[in-house]
């Protein structure tokens, strides 16, 4: 079976903090994809990052970095100098190989305060 | 279109009528899918188009649930006999195929809310 979880229901920081999202996985596929979609009051899932389970190393994008670890089962999410625009709920799923269906978890929103 | 186009916005039924939520994807995205996300949770799988042909319905909660893409472009997901548990936000996403998983374009959602 496949599984995402985020343990982290609710997170709340003071803007310019440093928060990271945690994401942990389950699935027998030795192919698959992971992804994070950040959804903000307006309801519309904005992708984010796409990482294949072939590709370890970790992402930097501006003021957000992904760590993947195999070996934990993990796709954990950080943003550096945390902004009140970042506040949002944040998704992260899952896809096999040569399908597009994904396997959400239940979010973490994220609240940012001046 | 720019993006995933979703009517209506918002939707409110009495419990035991019907209701259609309508799906303009991409132009020229040939995947579609519909999930359905309720109060505090993750989107949930309901259905996957491939143009017109409708590979996964495995996600269809109940028989009153049906979806169609008669021409492979636009997409209806009809509710049947609307019941409270039905109250979600049902987000409709589209994507090209190509090889390995795509990225998927959602758009901003229909909420349902049955009394």
């Amino acid at each position: 079976a496949q599984k995402v979880t985020q343990a982290q229901t609710e997170i709340s920081v003071v803007e310019k903090e440093d928060v990271t999202l945690d994401c942990v996985y389950e699935t027998r596929d030795t192919t698959y994809y992971l992804f994070w979609y950040k959804q903000p009051p307006s309801g519309e899932l904005v992708f984010l990052i796409r990482r294949n389970s072939f590709d370890e190393q970790n992402e930097i994008s501006g003021r957000y970095s992904w760590n993947f670890q195999k070996s934990t089962s993990s796709f954990n999410f950080t943003i550096t100098a945390s902004q009140v625009v970042d506040s949002a709920v944040y998704f992260c799923a899952l896809a096999t190989y040569n399908t597009d269906k994904l396997i959400f978890g239940t979010g973490t929103r994220l609240q940012v305060f001046p | 279109g720019a993006g995933v186009s979703q009517s209506p916005r918002y939707k409110v039924a009495k419990r035991g009528q019907d209701v259609a939520l309508r799906c303009d994807p991409i132009s020229g995205h040939v995947s579609l899918f519909w999930y359905q996300q309720a109060l505090g949770q993750g989107p949930e799988f309901l259905t996957y188009f491939q143009n017109e042909a409708q590979l996964d319905k495995s996600g269809l909660p109940s028989d009153r649930f049906f979806a169609e893409r008669p021409e492979g472009s636009v997409s209806t997901l009809k509710i049947q006999r609307t019941q409270q548990e039905d109250s979600a936000v049902y987000l409709c996403a589209s994507s090209l195929r190509v090889a390995g998983a795509n990225v998927l374009t959602f758009g901003a959602g229909s909420r349902l809310t049955v009394l």
